[in-house]
């Protein structure tokens, strides 16, 4: 079975400080990869998404992710946080013609002012 | 265009108690899905749809039943609730593609005493 595996569940930064968030999956087919954000108290948008092409995705609000396929994995980074960035963070992949989403546990990020 | 909403927003049951929560979209979109979220599981799914008349089971749909009557319209049910089933649940829908995002709905925060 698909598993998706994020390796840190509670990270706390200092505002401008560097993020990079860890996502890995266990499956050898083609995949498409997702990251989604919750800001508390509000439902999950998207980051950013991976069907093909370009490893390197741009997503909003400064955030990128590069897949790695030999490593499968899709880490999550953003070179200078915010305080507004601070959320749950959760890595999600499917395969397949259904849409499925496996997710990853999720991150918490706590940027402190 | 009000995306996907859910109701009720709050629900306190007692165990053995029924319900049912209503999921809607304006979107037009084929896919829908239901997921429960709890603390350091991430996102489960529970059951998802790819059309209207059609239903299929997640990775946790034990306890749970679903209907898709309507395109715009996933209902979540639960007939007799236990409280291992006090979680947020989030309801989903996407277009008729793997490669497109799901979008979610502000979620319903559902106890079981």
């Amino acid at each position: 079975a698909q598993s998706v595996s994020q390796h840190n569940h509670h990270v706390i930064l200092s505002e401008a400080a560097s993020l990079e968030l860890g996502c890995n999956y266990s499956y050898g087919g083609t995949v498409n990869l997702f990251w989604y954000v919750q800001y508390p108290g509000q439902h999950l948008q998207l980051l950013l998404k991976y069907f093909s092409g370009d490893p390197l995705v741009k997503g909003i609000k400064g955030f990128e992710a590069e897949f790695i396929k030999s490593k499968f994995s899709f880490n999550l980074r953003k070179p200078s946080v915010q305080w507004s960035d601070t959320a749950e963070y959760f890595c999600a992949v499917n395969s397949g013609n259904t849409g499925k989403l496996i997710f990853g546990q999720g991150t918490t990020l706590q940027v402190k002012p | 265009n009000a995306g996907v909403t859910q109701t009720p927003k709050f629900r306190v049951l007692k165990t053995g108690q029924s319900m049912t929560l209503l999921c809607a979209q304006d979107m037009n979109h084929e896919y829908m899905y239901w997921y429960r979220q709890d603390p350091g599981m991430g996102l489960r799914l529970i059951h998802y749809s790819v059309g209207e008349g059609t239903t299929a089971k997640g990775e946790v749909p034990d306890g749970y039943n679903v209907s898709r009557l309507k395109k715009q319209n996933f209902l979540l049910g639960l007939e007799s609730a236990a409280p291992s089933q006090t979680s947020v649940y989030f309801c989903a829908s996407s277009p008729h593609s793997n490669h497109n995002e799901q979008f979610f709905g502000p979620g319903t925060r559902l106890t079981v005493l």
